[in-house]
């Protein structure tokens, strides 16, 4: 079962601009991590936000964390054609050890 | 981090057949997973593979259909039975670090059910 709902569900953008993913999830949880996926290729690990961090940074890259909304964003800062892809946040339950999908923002970016 | 290899990457098979997936750790995992990823799709988990025991399968899956070994503590296999094309899939092993409480992915099994 997926845990989370991503919005929006399909975002476009010119390179140069930001680019925001939100994701919500249900359950109480230990962390939330953030993954790329270009088209038909393997997962990339970008970020993890643990439950009690609200805020982190890498590269280009910033995720926000809410727990008591339940609830995460991805920003990304000046948006490159390479950024195009799908983006998924996935929530460990507190307590557990499985990782659960959101349904994923697919990002076009256009050159 | 751990580094988790799967074979095949890809495969073509015919319907009726079976398949398995084998995934292989770097290193001593006490938890690994199996995902589903259907075309256009997030990614599903399958189920939890124990080591010494029976998998631990999510709704929607069962053994007969996607039965799975642990042998060890760096292995793991599922099997896709009996395919159809709607099993037409990325299929990917994942490892859970216990220690930094973090999830890794194996690259993943492309399956085109024909």
């Amino acid at each position: 079962s997926q845990q989370g709902e991503e919005d929006p569900q399909a975002l476009s953008i010119q390179e140069g601009e930001n680019a925001t993913m939100n994701c919500s999830y249900k359950t109480s949880i230990n962390n939330l991590q953030w993954y790329r996926q270009n088209s038909g290729r393997g997962l990339v690990h970008l970020i993890l936000i643990r439950s009690n961090e609200r805020e982190k940074h890498s590269g280009r890259l910033r995720v926000t964390l809410d727990t008591s909304k339940k609830s995460s964003s991805l920003l990304i800062t000046a948006s490159r054609a390479a950024d195009t892809a799908s983006y998924f946040c996935a929530t460990g339950s507190s307590g557990g050890f499985k990782t659960i999908f959101g349904a994923g923002t697919r990002l076009f970016v256009k050159a | 981090s751990a580094v988790i290899s799967q074979k095949p990457s890809r495969d073509i098979c015919q319907r009726g057949t079976s398949l398995t997936i084998q995934c292989q750790v770097d290193s001593q995992v006490t938890m690994m997973f199996w995902y589903r990823q259907q075309p256009g799709q997030s990614l599903t988990l399958i189920a939890t593979a124990n080591q010494g025991s029976e998998a631990t399968y999510e709704s929607g899956f069962v053994i007969d259909k996607f039965p799975i070994s642990r042998p060890n503590l760096t292995f793991s296999t599922l099997t896709v039975s009996n395919m159809s094309p709607e099993d037409s899939s990325i299929y990917l092993c994942s490892v859970f670090d216990v220690m930094n409480t973090e999830a890794f992915f194996g690259q993943g099994t492309r399956l085109t059910v024909v």
